[in-house]
């Protein structure tokens, strides 16, 4: 089945120590996406390609970086993770030429900063 | 305030109850609005999506948009505990489609 995968589910790293998230994607969509959904709060865009086109967002902090290698893969850096960077990481990707609401996530990775 | 606000919930219904779920936006350039449903530990799915104001049924769902208002809609019909999961609403603007505002999801359980 064509989907969004994303590795690992669950990541624990200490505070300060780089970490680096994963997704990757069979569907072949030129669009990815990275969220920030903290707990019982609405998912937040970090950024976005669009192929190897990088837009941020305005309100996306310093520590936060992304690399897209191809069309298939994209990674989530944050540099020095503090606590309030504990949250669930969604990766979404949508076609272009369809519809760019119709974004098809993956299960996300669970951050814990200790 | 938030650009788009939405109730948190939870929400508890008996199994075959008609369930309704809002969003209120301020932003009046959104022109597209999503219903997206999250189980626990997984993530977003679309659910439905409507193109400026109107209606659209699907099965036993119904998106409603009232531009006019600002409030959008969800109606959940003969619902069914598979049902249960976090509903999020989404909107997106003509010019920058690609971004869309959600809200913070509003927790639905429903009991057989």
């Amino acid at each position: 089945d064509a989907m969004v995968i994303q590795n690992p589910r669950y990541q624990v790293t200490q505070f300060g120590k780089p970490v680096t998230l994963s997704c990757s994607q069979t569907l072949n969509h030129n669009v990815m996406y990275w969220y920030q959904q903290k707990s019982s709060q609405a998912p937040k865009l970090l950024f976005h390609y669009y192929d190897k086109d990088f837009n941020n967002e305005a309100d996306t902090p310093d520590n936060f970086q992304s690399r897209r290698p191809n069309t298939s893969f994209c990674f989530l850096d944050i540099r020095s993770p503090g606590l309030g960077d504990a949250a669930m990481y969604l990766c979404a990707t949508s076609r272009v030429g369809g519809a760019a609401y119709e974004q098809y996530f993956g299960p996300g990775t669970r951050l814990t900063v200790t | 305030q938030k650009e788009v606000e939405q109730d948190p919930g939870p929400l508890s219904v008996p199994e075959g109850a008609i369930v309704s779920l809002n969003c209120t936006y301020s932003n009046s350039a959104f022109q597209y609005f999503m219903w997206y449903r999250q189980y626990s530990r997984k993530g977003p799915e679309l659910l439905m999506y409507t193109y400026s104001s109107g209606n659209k049924e699907d099965g036993r769902f119904t998106a409603q948009v009232d531009k006019s208002s600002k409030y959008i809609s969800l109606f959940i019909r003969d619902s069914q505990p598979s049902d249960s999961a976090t509903y999020l609403c989404a909107m997106s603007a003509l010019d920058s489609s690609y971004k869309l505002i959600f809200g913070s999801g509003t927790r639905l359980l429903v009991r057989p």
